[in-house]
């Protein structure tokens, strides 16, 4: 399998549930990245990790948590979440070498995310 | 702040003519721009890309336009297909961080 792939693709969950988003990418990229679209909005950065250490934190309250493993795994753990978190969330890889011709992100297909 | 934008959120041309699809940015740092498209229940996928030392990029029918003291750029599709059908979202990018800043997308339709 190639690309960027996530599960589930659907999630229904209460407030009070904990569950996980799983990604994982086959493309030998080193960083990876999770971004939430909620409608009628851009899609928004949450987290960076860059050879397995985050890097950047959008202000992302802690009811989100991610987990990188390793550099082809990210997770992202989902805990007392709220109705306005729904939303899809994307998965994303890239290679980070220094130079410009690779800075183009690959994303997986989403997880379309409802809080009930 | 929204740093990049995308102020037509729909558009419908006719199959055969030239899509045109703007997308404006006011952060003079950003040197990468990109272009996705995404369908329905899929994630975005990259389509072309323009670094800020050019002012032109092609590929196929697909051209970018950077036009850099305006601050804006375009994606121009020449002839429409009703396959691009999609949402084309413009992003963007400084030579610090990791993020890319997308704007809100554009839908456009292709009508046979």
């Amino acid at each position: 399998e190639t690309g960027v792939t996530q599960t589930p693709r659907h999630l229904v969950m209460g407030m009070t549930n904990k569950k996980s988003l799983k990604c994982e990418q086959h493309l030998g990229h080193n960083a990876m990245y999770w971004y939430k679209q909620s409608a009628k909005k851009p899609l928004e950065l949450m987290f960076v990790y860059n050879f397995k250490e985050q890097t950047e934190n959008n202000s992302v309250p802690s009811r989100f948590s991610p987990e990188c493993p390793n550099s082809s795994h990210l997770f992202l753990h989902l805990h007392t979440l709220q109705p306005e978190d729904s939303a899809l969330y994307l998965c994303a890889s890239s290679h980070l070498g220094g130079g410009r011709g690779d800075t183009e992100a690959f994303f997986g297909q989403g997880t379309r995310l409802t809080v009930v | 702040d929204q740093q990049v934008k995308q102020n037509s959120p729909s558009l419908s041309v006719q199959e055969g003519r030239i899509s045109i699809l703007n997308c404006d940015y006011t952060n003079s740092m950003f040197d990468y721009f990109l272009w996705y498209k995404k369908y329905p229940a899929e994630g975005p996928t990259f389509l072309i890309s323009i670094s800020s030392i050019k002012d032109k990029n092609e590929d196929g029918r697909f051209t970018v336009f950077l036009n850099k003291s305006a601050k804006h750029l375009s994606l121009h599709i020449v002839p429409s297909q009703p396959g691009d059908s999609a949402v084309y979202f413009c992003a963007a990018k400084g030579n610090s961080g990791y993020a890319l800043n997308f704007g809100k997308g554009t839908s456009l339709l292709v009508t046979p």
